[in-house]
């Protein structure tokens, strides 16, 4: 089974100034790691997803993500956030596709970022 | 498009009544899911379906019970409501199985439990 601990419940900045959103991630295979965001009374959309290859991924919106198998994290980055960016984001991770069977996708407790004018 | 349809939006139910939340999408996706949003607890999958006729228990299905009798419509229904049910109820699909996609949720179903 995987667990995905997001570091920070919430996480006020300052407009234009640069935000990580910090993920760590437990499992005993190889993952899949994905970064979603909620507006506020909306349903989530994917920001950006990590499959295989370069650790650096590029999502929408100007945001990224670096996987470090390592230190088994997958922190979120802006350099430059707008009033826009205000909202709550969510780590999540699911099993490598092998066979086995394991298709559940699991969240993290969500860290709200708040844009501050 | 419509994506991901969930009704209703909001619902207030009795401790014991039962009811069903529906889902309905129009991409033609095999893989559905429900997840129930609580404050502070992220979100956590209650029952999923990797196609019509098929569908399995996730982290939290005690309580809720499901069908897939077509790969457009994947109702959750409430036997019994608990004031513990009370929550944010999100569908969410995915072209196939594979836990390479990208999910698409819905726009959430609030219930209270009194």
């Amino acid at each position: 089974a995987q667990s995905v601990t997001q570091l920070d419940s919430q996480v006020p900045v300052f407009e234009e100034a640069p935000v990580e959103l910090r993920c760590n991630y437990s499992s005993s295979v190889s993952v899949y790691l994905f970064w979603y965001v909620q507006y506020p009374n909306q349903g989530l959309q994917l920001l950006l997803k990590y499959l295989s290859g370069s650790t650096l991924v590029k999502g929408i919106n100007g945001f990224e993500a670096e996987f470090n198998k390592s230190q088994t994290s997958f922190h979120l980055r802006k350099p430059s956030v707008h009033i826009s960016d205000t909202a709550e984001y969510f780590c999540a991770v699911s099993e490598e596709d092998s066979g086995a069977g394991s298709y559940q996708l699991t969240f993290g407790k969500g860290t709200k970022l708040s844009v501050i004018p | 498009n419509a994506g991901v349809t969930q009704t209703p939006k909001f619902q207030v139910l009795k401790t014991g009544q039962s009811m069903t939340l529906q889902c309905a999408q129009d991409m033609n996706h095999e893989y559905m899911s429900w997840y129930r949003q609580d404050p502070g607890m992220g979100l956590r999958l209650i029952h999923y379906s990797v196609g019509a006729g098929i569908t399995d228990q996730g982290e939290v299905p005690n309580g809720y019970n499901v069908s897939r009798s077509t790969t457009e419509d994947f109702p959750l229904r409430l036997l019994s409501a608990a004031p513990s049910q009370t929550s944010v109820y999100f569908c969410a699909s995915k072209p196939g199985a594979s836990n390479t996609g990208e999910l698409f949720f819905g726009e959430g179903s609030r219930l209270t439990v009194l």
